[in-house]
């Protein structure tokens, strides 16, 4: 267990649906990340939000909404997704997003399909 | 621009060792990553180097980095099946925010 849980652990929606990811860190730490993970592609970046203020999107298309109530609780809002956007969604957390010493704890991951 | 480069695969026979190899851009960066994913599971830090060290050894991990070439790698001796995973180098994103991460190597220990 490293401290962050993901809800659900697998999704299968249409593209036509709504659905929300969920991510919560039991560690106290004040950075929350979501990253993507397909086949045989980096793990890609989405966004970074620091003690509740995002502080970085990394051009990512606005059919993924990110929303960060406070700095326990991370959410990503999905509508008219693309059978593309089928992946593995992994939450992570840290206690800083700018310290020099950046060890990230991440979750299990949302595995996500689109059909 | 940020990017972090490994081969995709490694195949081991149990007790050989393991070296997965991995090349980086960002040489500004204070603490570069290896990090492993099970099957199933998110990733988990598996060790770290200090970018003025040349080698960190934990007990059967050695990362070697040579900042010169910016090349890392990780070492597993005594290499088990349980080592079988996906191991990821990772170092920081140029805004200082986050890390950035390479494809992956998967590690494959045959018996």
């Amino acid at each position: 267990e490293t401290g962050v849980t993901q809800t659900p652990r697998h999704l299968v929606m249409g593209m036509t649906n709504k659905k929300s990811l969920k991510c919560e860190q039991h560690l106290g730490h004040n950075a929350m990340y979501w990253y993507k993970q397909s086949a045989k592609k980096p793990l890609e970046l989405m966004f970074v939000y620091s003690l509740e203020e995002r502080v970085e999107n990394n051009s990512v298309p606005s059919r993924f909404s990110p929303e960060c109530p406070n700095s326990s609780h991370l959410f990503l809002h999905l509508h008219t997704l693309q059978p593309e956007d089928s992946a593995l969604y992994l939450c992570a957390s840290s206690p800083e997003a700018t310290s020099s010493y950046n060890e990230q704890f991440f979750g299990p991951g949302t595995r996500l399909t689109v059909l | 621009g940020e990017d972090v480069e490994q081969s995709l695969f490694l195949s081991v026979r149990e007790g050989d060792s393991s070296v997965i190899n991995c090349t980086y851009t960002d040489s500004s960066s204070t603490y570069l990553y290896w990090y492993k994913q099970e099957p199933g599971a998110g990733l988990q830090l598996l060790t770290y180097i200090f970018s003025n060290m040349d080698m960190k050894q934990d007990q059967r991990l050695t990362v070697l980095l040579n900042k010169k070439d910016k090349h890392l790698s990780l070492r597993i001796a005594d290499t088990q099946t349980g080592d079988s995973a996906i191991y990821f180098c990772a170092d920081r994103n140029q805004a200082g925010t986050a890390l950035i991460f390479g494809k992956g190597t998967t590690l494959s220990v045959s018996s």
